[in-house]
């Protein structure tokens, strides 16, 4: 079975820009997280999406966007790209949106903004 | 607030026994998770303790005391390929009423295995 799959793996844009990231969870899977890893930090939580509703959100400004489609992907919008949004993009699927499910995580987006 | 602390790096031999060590801060837990990250790749996800005490699974454990905060995961035999990053992270039940699964990371611990 295919793991969760993002593309694309690598992005550079430049300020003011905007982006949008792409993530199909594992089959089966109905919820999808967005997590920013910036280099040699741990993982920040953005976004949760279960059943295409939003059911949580990090401390991002609104400059960040999500949305869930039918199919259970999903897709990460940011807009008026700044030096500080180059991070690892990491998309995580679990089976449903709640519960102490193990989040399973994809390969990443590399973004870079110069 | 929320807070998760654990060594930020350390060196063992290998063949080697090493103690990753992770405490934590919150007042929603439910799970602490272990998962392994190799320079440039995802996270991999490696144990899951919910209740105290020690899960095992092959060359890895994970230890949890809810009451002190704090867990462990502890690596047997180690291989030179278990060089990475560990990130200890936290399911806190606050958010949302419970209703979203997210986890909190530590800044992980770089593992290096020296020959």
């Amino acid at each position: 079975d295919a793991g969760v799959t993002q593309s694309p793996t690598h992005l550079i844009k430049t300020r003011g820009q905007h982006v949008t990231l792409r993530c199909s969870p594992i089959s089966g899977h109905k919820s999808v997280s967005w997590y920013q890893q910036v280099l040699g930090q741990g993982p920040q939580f953005i976004f949760q999406y279960y059943e295409k509703e939003e059911r949580g959100r990090g401390n991002f400004p609104d400059r960040f966007s999500a949305r869930q489609f039918p199919n259970y992907s999903s897709e990460l919008n940011v807009n008026a790209l700044l030096l500080g949004d180059s991070a690892l993009y990491l998309c995580a699927s679990s089976l449903g949106g709640a519960g102490a499910e193990t989040q399973y995580f994809g390969p990443g987006t590399r973004l870079l903004v110069l | 607030g929320q807070n998760i602390d654990q060594p930020t790096e350390m060196t063992a031999t290998e063949g080697a026994i090493v103690q990753i060590n992770c405490t934590y801060q919150t007042s929603g837990f439910n799970g602490l998770f272990w998962y392994q990250q190799h320079a440039g790749e995802a996270p991999t996800f490696l144990s899951y303790n919910v209740l105290d005490g020690l899960e095992e699974k092959g060359r890895f454990s994970s230890f949890l005391s809810r009451s002190k905060g704090y867990s462990y995961l502890l690596l047997k035999e180690l291989q030179m390929k278990d060089s990475a990053s560990y990130l200890c992270a936290v399911r806190d039940l606050r958010e949302y009423g419970g209703a979203t699964n997210k986890l909190i990371f530590g800044t992980g611990t770089l593992l290096a295995v020296q020959p």
